[in-house]
């Protein structure tokens, strides 16, 4: 059984571009949700996939957009990139709502 | 929306101590699972522990869910045991039931 992958592990990107996070969910795993860590504090909830479809978001601007496709694999994007949206990135997958969340090692974006 | 804090906030042992870090929570939870981040940024799973009792090793969690709070034991405690301890939980509640709200962690210092 594989655990939740995520990529790239770090990246560095120039304010106002856009970036592409990746996902990997655990295998059996159908829903995906992302988190916003920034220093010193808990991962804040950007949004969830559950079936390919948007089941719930936090409070993130709509330049923070995602994907899930057939497998449960997931994308965020984030458009106009600001010197704040710096951050580790956290993927999450689990079972269903209400079961257990797995977390994937992250992806450290600075944004310079 | 539901609030979780985490205390206490930072918290220094020597190797072979015992500690307790507690999570109270706002309102009732379905969900309630403790992580262990490590210093790569990974939220390593510790419990799924929604109510009741619950060891693993020299870690050890309580949920009392009634009262809304859970604690996290750690005995005999080691330097690889250092790093931030987080709470998260999920409600029902306030059309919340679909993601997990973070407490701030609790940073843990062993010293050898």
């Amino acid at each position: 059984e594989t655990g939740v992958t995520q990529s790239p592990t770090h990246l560095i990107k120039t304010r106002g571009q856009q970036v592409t996070l990746r996902c990997s969910s655990q295998s059996g795993h159908n829903t995906v949700s992302w988190y916003q860590q920034a220093l010193g504090q808990g991962p804040q909830f950007i949004f969830q996939y559950y079936r390919e479809e948007e089941n719930g978001r936090g409070n993130f601007p709509p330049r923070f957009s995602g994907l899930q496709f057939p497998n449960y694999s997931s994308e965020l994007n984030v458009n106009a990139l600001e010197l704040d949206d710096s951050a580790l990135y956290l993927c999450a997958s689990r079972g269903s709502r209400n079961t257990e969340a797995f977390f994937g090692q992250g992806t450290r974006l600075t944004v310079v | 929306g539901i609030q979780v804090e985490q205390s206490p906030p930072d918290l220094i042992l020597q190797e072979g101590a015992n500690s307790t870090l507690r999570c109270n929570f706002s309102d009732s939870v379905n969900n309630l699972q403790w992580f262990h981040q490590n210093p790569w940024g990974q939220l390593i799973n510790l419990f799924y522990i929604p109510s009741g009792t619950k060891q693993n090793g020299r870690l050890s969690a309580t949920t009392v869910a009634t009262e809304r709070y859970s604690l996290l034991y750690i005995s005999s405690s080691q330097t690889t045991d250092s790093g931030v301890y987080f709470c998260a939980v999920e409600t029902n509640s306030g059309g919340s039931n679909y993601k997990l709200t973070f407490g701030k962690g609790t940073l843990l210092t062993v010293n050898p």
